[in-house]
């Protein structure tokens, strides 16, 4: 079955440091979400990416979609304690357009000030 | 404010017994989705609906019972039959029913269940 494995699972910056998150699946993805939770809250939508090579930004970050279609990568720039909590990554890796979604375990990401 | 409502917030539940989470949504999403999150697993799908008065099963729909009687509301009931339900569970809505790629889902705040 399809699984989405993210790495790392926990990462600690300074601020102001810049980092990445990646979210690797073994077969296609077919709409690549990140999301981002506080702690005991719901997710917040973040992007979605759906072809191969493609990059969306928003505020200082920035996600990508690799040529395969296999690998996303999630980039903060000058991280700030705003960007903490706990980065997920979605995929409909069933054959597309079934609006069913599997998620990866998460990043926690903690910035230091 | 468009968005989607999960209640209550925190809820404590004996063993044996019953107990209904509350998910409506105004964003006239035809698509809800009810997930279940514990520590170090990620969310996992329980029940999907993707049109007023029909549901699918999930990953993980062994205990848990739903309803879609109205566009907006998607109740989960969590039965005595659910082995571990302490968990913090979140409910999506979706914009489409037919389309040709998936549509982005959009979360309520997510209940705490906790038994006793």
């Amino acid at each position: 079955s399809q699984e989405l494995e993210q790495s790392p699972q926990s990462l600690i910056v300074q601020e102001g440091k810049n980092l990445t998150i990646n979210c690797t699946s073994s077969k296609t993805l077919y709409g690549l979400y990140w999301y981002k939770q506080k702690y005991g809250e719901g997710l917040i939508f973040l992007m979605m990416l759906q072809k191969g090579g493609e990059e969306k930004s928003h505020e200082k970050i920035t996600a990508k979609l690799d040529e395969k279609k296999q690998q996303s990568s999630l980039h903060i720039t000058a991280s700030q304690p705003s960007h903490a909590g706990i980065y997920l990554c979605g995929a409909d890796a069933r054959g597309g357009a079934t609006n069913k979604l599997i998620f990866g375990t998460g990043t926690l990401l903690a910035v230091q000030p | 404010d468009g968005g989607i409502t999960q209640s209550p917030k925190y809820l404590f539940r004996k063993e044996g017994q019953n107990v209904t989470l509350s998910c409506e949504q105004n964003l006239n999403h035809d698509a809800m989705y009810w997930y279940r999150q514990d520590p170090g697993q990620g969310l996992r799908l329980i029940y999907y609906s993707q049109i007023v008065n029909d549901f699918q099963k999930g990953d993980i729909a062994e205990g848990y019972s739903v309803s879609r009687e109205k566009k907006e509301s998607f109740p989960l009931t969590v039965t005595s039959a659910q082995k571990n339900p302490t968990a913090f569970y979140l409910c999506a809505s979706s914009v489409r029913v037919a389309s040709v790629s998936t549509d982005t889902q959009y979360f309520g705040p997510g209940t705490r269940l906790t038994v006793l």
